[in-house]
This record gives structure tokens, C-alpha cells and sequence, in this order.
């Protein structure tokens, strides 16, 4: 069964330091998603992403978070300079988005756990 | 502001009981609704989604039910195994291209043997 990968599964860095968390989604998917999870608390939407661009962002995303998706397989979260409260489990999702059966699922991995000391 | 958010926030029952986990929600402009599982150190899992046309929806051992009237949206499990002892998230699915999902705190569902 098709599956999203992220890469680390978990990231130990210094405060301030940049961070990038890498995600592969399903191959014909066309909606791209970050979320995150701090321990003990609910998932919250980060940013969502099609057709190479934003579509929406949440206030969690501020100027320190980019996306990109580079080469057209990877799918990829920046900290620019992480802060104690980056401290989180971070998911990638992604959906297919239309023409199928279950279109507007989303699929997630498994997660990267980030560890700011 | 919209919310989602769940009753019980753990919930402990035999195996081979049924398990229900109950979920409310505020945002009426939302038009489908999933249930996601998760378990220790794993992504959330997809379990079943339901449209706001649809009152009731079954899948494998699983049914939810949506009452449109009081926002409410409930997940049965049916004879609980073991293996169905995780969290259980209920998500609101926005309208429209974007399909934002905004999540309810999660509810632990231990399953005694």
C-alpha cells in the first residue's frame, strides 16, 4: 500500500539552529500537508500546499517556517531558527485530490519527532 | 471559533465489547468529517470518513454516526480487540480545494483482555 516517508524520525538540535524535515507523499497525490503535535496535545494544521505554492497557512506558520517542494518528489519543512516550543512531532500528509475513490483522505507518516534544546 | 473536540478523553473498556467514542463539533460549514486512530510513536491512521449528507456510515467493525442537529459525530467500534487500543481523533474537513482538517483533542481507547 502506498505510503508517506519522513525523514528524520527524530532531529535533536540547538535552539536557533535550522531544521529541515523531509517528506516523500504518495506519488500521485496533489495536496500536500504539514501538521504537528505537541506531546500530550491535539494535531494542528501548520500549512497545506498545491500546485507549487501555499494554498494556507496557520498562524503557527510564521516567517521561520518555509515548504518547498523541490524536485517534484520531495516535499520538505524548514525551521529557519527553532525556538524551545518547535518541540514537537511533525506530520507530513498528502492526498490525491480528485478522480479517485477516497480523494480527499489524508495520508500521513509516520512523523518526525523534533527536539529543541 | 471552530472547534472540534471530544467528551471523554479516555475511555477503557473489555475485549469484545463495543466501544463508543463521541466527538462535537462547531463548525456547520464544514461537509465531511474523518475518524483518524493513532498509535504510540505512529502517524495518524485513517479509519472512516462520512459526509454531512449522510447520517450513518459502516465499514469494518466500525460505523459512524453523524447528527447534524447537535453537531455531533460518534465512532462505534464493534467487539474491541486488543489491537484497537490507541487514540482516536475526530477530524472536521473544510469545503473546498484546500481540505484543511481541524482536529479534536483525541480520545485513549484502552482495551482490557
Amino acid at each position: 500500500e502506498p505510503e508517506v516517508t519522513q525523514t528524520p524520525s527524530h532531529q535533536v538540535t540547538q535552539m536557533g539552529q535550522e531544521v529541515i524535515l523531509r517528506c516523500v507523499p504518495i506519488s500521485n497525490h496533489l495536496y500536500f500537508y504539514w501538521y504537528r503535535q505537541i506531546l500530550g496535545q491535539k494535531v494542528e494544521f501548520l500549512v497545506s500546499f498545491y500546485n507549487n505554492e501555499i494554498s494556507e497557512k496557520s498562524e503557527i506558520f510564521d516567517d521561520q517556517f518555509s515548504v518547498e517542494r523541490p524536485d517534484g518528489s520531495n516535499f520538505t519543512l524548514k525551521i529557519r531558527s527553532t525556538k524551545l516550543e518547535d518541540s514537537a512531532m511533525y506530520f507530513c500528509a498528502s492526498r490525491a485530490g480528485q478522480g479517485i475513490s477516497g480523494a480527499n483522505v489524508l495520508t500521513f507518516g509516520a512523523g518526525s519527532r523534533l527536539t529543541v534544546l | 471559533g471552530e472547534s472540534v473536540g471530544l467528551h471523554l478523553p479516555t475511555l477503557s473498556v473489555q475485549e469484545g465489547d463495543n466501544s463508543i467514542i463521541n466527538c462535537a463539533y462547531s463548525n456547520s460549514a464544514s461537509d465531511y468529517f474523518i475518524w483518524y486512530k493513532q498509535e504510540s510513536g505512529k502517524g495518524p491512521q485513517f479509519i472512516i470518513d462520512i459526509r454531512s449528507n449522510m447520517d450513518k456510515r459502516q465499514g469494518q467493525r466500525v460505523t459512524v454516526l453523524l447528527n447534524k442537529t447537535v453537531k455531533h459525530l460518534s465512532l462505534q467500534i464493534a467487539a474491541t480487540q486488543p489491537g484497537d487500543s490507541a487514540v482516536y481523533f475526530c477530524a472536521e474537513n473544510t469545503a473546498g480545494n484546500n481540505r484543511k482538517l481541524i482536529w479534536g483533542l483525541g480520545t485513549s481507547l484502552a482495551v482490557n483482555p
